[in-house]
């Protein structure tokens, strides 16, 4: 089993659509929680981090759910410039990252 | 240029070869990682640093992967007798002490041929 798993997708939606994606970690014992946004052919980059509390930054909203060792993000009122790869990220207590596979959503127009 | 820089942005090489990628990460960050991604999956772990020191290395860095920060700054990563298998993209990534994530370069993309 892998140690942080996500739905690959791909997700298509319509412009304007809310999307959720979700994702679950095993290691009880991960610390920091993150969701990154690849796109083709570039390099990760950090998208927000994610606290017990939930947090949002304008149309993202991610909420982390320790007991479950679940971790979601939300995509409000989406656009066509959100179309990328999205990484569910888990830090444990030694340092290293450790990434899901990826969803990947387009958004159409 | 302020961000983690990677050298170089391909490479192309013979089964056999050996190859060295170059990873300069941002000046005030103490930690240095590798990884490694293939398409259609997330990045994998390979290694990292803080500072000079070495303190991880997944299973996947097989013998024949060497990574080496020598003073601190930045770091190599060397690959002898390359297969196919290891064509991927390898990411650097920087980040200081605590509880942040990471920043990326834009990778080096390897193709064994």
């Amino acid at each position: 089993r892998k140690e942080v798993e996500q739905d690959p997708g791909p997700f298509n939606v319509p412009e304007g659509a809310t999307v959720a994606f979700n994702c679950t970690y095993s290691n009880s014992a991960s610390q920091s929680f993150f969701w990154y946004r690849q796109d083709c052919r570039k390099e990760p980059k950090l998208l927000m981090s994610v606290y017990s509390s939930g947090n949002e930054d304008g149309r993202f909203t991610a909420q982390l759910n320790r007991a479950s060792q679940y971790i979601s993000l939300l995509i409000r009122d989406s656009k066509l410039s959100d179309s990328a790869t999205y990484l569910c990220v888990v830090k444990g207590n030694t340092g290293k990252l450790i990434f899901g596979q990826g969803t990947t959503l387009q958004v159409k127009p | 240029d302020t961000g983690v820089s990677q050298d170089p942005r391909h490479k192309i090489t013979k089964r056999g070869q050996n190859v060295t990628f170059r990873c300069d990460p941002i000046s005030e960050h103490n930690r240095l990682y590798w990884y490694r991604q293939t398409l259609g999956q997330g990045p994998e772990f390979l290694t990292y640093f803080q500072n000079e020191a070495q303190l991880e290395k997944s299973r996947l860095l097989s013998d024949r992967f060497s990574a080496e920060r020598p003073k601190g700054s930045f770091s190599t990563l060397e690959i002898q007798r390359t297969e196919q298998g290891d064509s991927a993209m390898y990411l650097c990534a920087s980040s200081p002490a605590g509880e942040y994530g990471y920043t990326f370069g834009s990778g080096t993309r390897l193709t064994v041929v």
